[in-house]
């Protein structure tokens, strides 16, 4: 079946650490992005990549980064300089081109990460 | 900048009554239009979209939803709610230019009661 995975769906860190974030995608997809929600602030983009080893800064990229070696993979490492990292995280992707439904985003089960 | 604005953050329902959730736009040009929809601690579901065509759109789980340009709306609406549709739900307009990212509402929360 093809989809998007994140793992891991849990994610505990001390304060001061770096974590990364894994999200995979097997449906051939040129776009990926970073999601983070919080309660009542909806889906706030952190950093989306339109194609391999390229990616830009969404609207709350400060203290996060990515890197988009493979059309597969996007994983996103939340750094120490992220004041409040605690959220849940949603990876997703989309076609941009060709044939077929463009532009809308398949989603990743999400990670929840908390920092203390 | 284009906005999207979805009226209520919480909408609750009797089990069986009509469901409506209203989002209004704001784009100079028609967009592509979504509804997605989140259970708890789960990644986004796409329910339905808009591209181009017939501006009544069906989707999954029984919701429809009806695109007016006129008024710059995409309203999704269940004509019998159950309890399986309490959520978050969630409209998203694509951007115009070369991103083509998704603009999103702030989600409006559905309870269905007994």
């Amino acid at each position: 079946d093809g989809g998007i995975t994140q793992s891991p769906k849990y994610l505990f860190r001390k304060e001061g650490q770096n974590v990364t974030l894994s999200c995979e995608q097997n449906l051939n997809h040129d776009a990926m992005y970073w999601y983070r929600q919080d309660p009542g602030q909806g889906l706030r983009l952190i950093y989306y990549s339109q194609i391999v080893n390229d990616f830009q800064k969404g609207d709350i990229a400060e203290g996060y980064s990515v890197s988009r070696e493979k059309k597969e993979s996007f994983p996103l490492t939340v750094t120490s300089a992220q004041k409040n990292p605690t959220a849940f995280y949603l990876c997703a992707s989309s076609k941009q081109a060709g044939t077929g439904p463009l532009y809308e985003q398949y989603f990743g089960p999400g990670t929840r990460l908390t920092v203390t | 900048a284009q906005s999207v604005t979805q009226l209520g953050s919480h909408v609750s329902v009797s089990e069986g009554a009509l469901v409506l959730l209203r989002c209004n736009y704001s784009s100079s040009v028609p967009p592509y239009l979504f509804w997605y929809v989140q259970y708890p601690n789960q990644g986004l579901q796409l329910l339905l979209k808009y591209t181009t065509g017939a501006t009544l759109v069906k989707g999954i789980n029984g919701f429809e939803a009806e695109f007016k340009k006129s008024e710059t709306s995409f309203h999704l609406t269940k004509p019998s709610s159950h309890m399986s549709d309490a959520a978050e739900y969630f409209c998203a307009v694509s951007e115009t230019g070369n991103n083509r990212k998704l603009i999103w509402g702030l989600g409006t929360s559905l309870a269905v009661n007994p």
